[in-house]
């Protein structure tokens, strides 16, 4: 049974500063990741996929992805506000197929102005 | 355009009460998914339709009964719930069900279900 692990925070930043958001999980055979955005109340929104150890950057945001020690982090610099919301890890489940994603609980961001 | 629709927002019914969730994507996905999520809990699983069958279905009651018309659209059709049912019902919609990023899944605003 494939596990996702994140630390469920809060985790409370001053606005301006890098937010760390980490992920570990159990199969080392997992290929693919993503990060999800959900605020409070509403749907997840994808914020990144990442496939291939190393980083990967879309504007404030940083996925890194480190197979060996089996782990997955979000950056997202210049933390704003309107970042404050819970960010979800997930990856395929069972059969490698993205069509039962697992996800972790999820760690609830703080950014404080 | 990478909307997923879902109606209602928000439902109300009894537990001997018969409704129907509506999702509809027109992005030309092949899945599409029903998900249910409690508070502070991530969303988890519950079909996978894929090229309009039922691909996936993670042993859910049958009082959920899913229905897919055309690869547009999906329904969940829901009977004699319990109060525990209440919860955010989220449809997702994907190209397909590979490990391309071009299939990852985009979800709809949700449909918030109580359960009287």
């Amino acid at each position: 049974q494939k596990e996702v692990e994140q630390n469920s925070g809060p985790l409370s930043v001053p606005e301006g500063a890098i937010a760390s958001l980490n992920c570990t999980y159990s199969d080392r055979g997992s290929q693919s990741f993503f990060w999800y955005r959900q605020y409070s109340g509403k749907s997840p929104e994808l914020i990144m996929f990442i496939y291939s150890n190393g980083d990967k950057e879309d504007g404030r945001f940083t996925a890194q992805l480190n197979k060996a020690s089996q782990y997955v982090s979000l950056l997202i610099r210049d933390s704003q506000p309107s970042d404050s919301a819970t960010y979800l890890c997930a990856l395929p489940g069972e059969g490698g197929s993205q069509g039962n994603l697992i996800f972790g609980k999820g760690t609830k961001l703080s950014v404080k102005p | 355009d990478t909307e997923v629709t879902q109606t209602p927002k928000h439902l109300v019914m009894g537990m001997t009460n018969k409704k129907s969730l509506k999702c509809e994507q027109h992005m030309g996905h092949r899945a599409m998914y029903w998900y249910k999520q409690k508070a502070k809990k991530p969303p988890e699983l519950m079909f996978v339709y894929s090229y309009e069958k039922l691909s996936i279905n993670e042993s859910v009651p049958s009082r959920f009964s899913p229905e897919c018309p055309n690869s547009s659209l999906l329904n969940l059709h829901l009977h004699a719930l319990q109060p525990e049912d209440s919860a955010l019902y989220l449809c997702a919609s994907s190209f397909g069900l590979g490990l391309a990023g071009t299939d990852t899944q985009y979800f709809g605003p949700g449909t918030r279900l109580t359960v009287l």
